[in-house]
């Protein structure tokens, strides 16, 4: 059975602390690994998605790596304007829909 | 990137009457669309696929005469909560399956907030 497990929960950072957030997942056979972005009340924004061992994407501030195992969402010197639920989704070779994890709470405090 | 819209971002009815929620892509087409229910603090669960010209797929438990599933073109499907009631009342999500040059990407509309009273 899919299974994707987030972790923390919350994360708290002060403005320029960087830090990472993960994601653990079980699926038979990945096709790709997402990672969204969503603010309260509105509906999740694509960020990434990657889909083998070793493969690494960048935008702004955001890194996400992946492993067989795992993907981490990197952020640097992050600024108040990331926090939002950071979501990840993966997605089974043969399948066409998205299994979520429950997501980390990122609050960057200034 | 592509781009998702919900119309209406938020409704409020009584309980019993109907609501229908539209989904559209608007600048790409998509064959999938897919519709998710969120409760507060919890993370998205899929209700149901939704495919151009034919019946939707539901996932299990979702009653499918209460949200009907209509995906009647490549950029709008839309969902109606037939019989609302309280217990109904979330926040409704849908995405739009974009496989233009050879990604598989989904997008999201901004979603609808239902309140029934």
């Amino acid at each position: 059975e899919d299974q994707v497990t987030q972790s923390p929960e919350a994360l708290r950072l002060q403005e320029g602390e960087s830090s990472s957030l993960n994601c653990s997942y079980t699926v038979s056979g990945l096709r790709g690994l997402f990672w969204y972005r969503q603010d309260p009340g509105k509906g999740p924004e694509f960020l990434f998605t990657l889909y083998s061992a070793g493969e690494e994407k960048e935008k702004e501030r955001l890194k996400a790596t992946l492993t067989k195992k795992e993907s981490f969402l990197h952020i640097t010197a992050p600024k108040p304007e990331d926090s939002a639920t950071y979501l990840c989704a993966v997605q089974a070779a043969g399948a066409n829909n998205l299994f979520f994890g429950t997501g980390t709470r990122l609050t960057v405090i200034p | 990137g592509a781009v998702v819209s919900q119309h209406p971002s938020w409704v409020i009815c009584k309980s019993g009457t109907s609501v229908k929620i539209e989904c559209r892509s608007l600048d790409f087409q998509a064959t999938t669309m897919f519709w998710y229910r969120q409760f507060p603090k919890q993370s998205l669960m899929l209700m149901a696929t939704s495919n151009e010209g034919s019946k939707a797929t539901y996932e299990q438990g979702v009653e499918k005469d209460k949200f009907l599933i209509n995906h009647a073109s490549l950029t709008l499907s839309t969902l109606t909560v037939t019989s609302a009631h309280p217990e109904d009342s979330s926040f409704y999500i849908c995405s739009a399956r974009d496989l233009a040059g050879g990604a598989d990407t989904q997008y999201f509309g901004p979603g609808t907030r239902l309140t029934v009273l």
